[in-house]
């Protein structure tokens, strides 16, 4: 199985600050890759697909990036409603596979 | 609009069996492969597997693959997930998934 490993676990971050969030897959996922944000109490909500296209409805403020086996997020300009739990998920190889997850809140 | 909703859950003891049920709506379902995720309290995501559009190809996470058994009706829009020999670990919330849609989710909860 493709392990993905996602960091930092949590993050404490300021209104209107950038964050960024890394994901680290053990081999070659050749981008496929999705993000996906959690809010407390929902299901998750797919944000970013292909490692760096824009899921429909999710604001520009949320971009991605990478390729091989190093992949980001990155958050500009935080808001409160971005305060929630962030899963990378690997779509390349079965089974499919998520990152641990980060838990990103304001300071 | 897209809609999955899950049904089917709640406490059952350990050993014993489940099924849980996704009634989709909103979109072409035999158009879709469609999966299973679960989360257990607090914790992350765990992919339990997916179905094709006929049933003709079903992939599962290796250590689920003897206890979970994934099934779909597309006469009914309905996507399914049985559940064997549970344990206290399989205690989770279980979402139905489509690419890009989640439903909201269904507790499963093993305790005698």
């Amino acid at each position: 199985d493709i392990q993905m490993t996602q960091s930092p676990a949590s993050l404490s971050a300021s209104l209107g600050e950038t964050v960024t969030i890394e994901c680290r897959a053990s081999e070659d996922i050749y981008s496929n890759l999705a993000w996906y944000q959690q809010k407390p109490g929902n299901s998750p909500q797919l944000l970013i697909y292909d490692a760096n296209s824009l899921a429909d409805g999710v604001p520009s403020r949320f971009s991605g990036s990478g390729s091989g086996t190093q992949y980001s997020l990155k958050i500009n300009s935080l808001q409160s409603e971005d305060v929630a739990s962030y899963f990378c998920q690997q779509y390349n190889n079965y089974p499919w596979t998520f990152g641990g997850g980060t838990k990103l809140e304001l300071k | 609009e897209v809609k999955l909703v899950e049904s089917g859950g709640g406490l059952v003891q350990p050993g014993r069996s489940l099924k849980l049920s996704c009634a989709a709506s909103g979109f072409s379902f035999n158009d879709y492969w469609m999966g299973w995720v679960r989360q257990a309290p607090g914790k992350g995501l765990e992919w339990i597997g997916e179905i094709n559009q006929d049933s003709s190809t079903i992939n599962y996470t290796p250590s689920l693959k003897d206890k979970f058994t994934i099934s779909r009706d597309n006469a009914q829009n309905t996507l399914y997930l049985q559940m064997s020999k549970l344990g206290s670990e399989d205690t989770a919330i279980y979402y139905c998934a489509r690419w890009g849609y989640w439903g909201q989710g269904v507790m499963v909860t093993v305790s005698s």
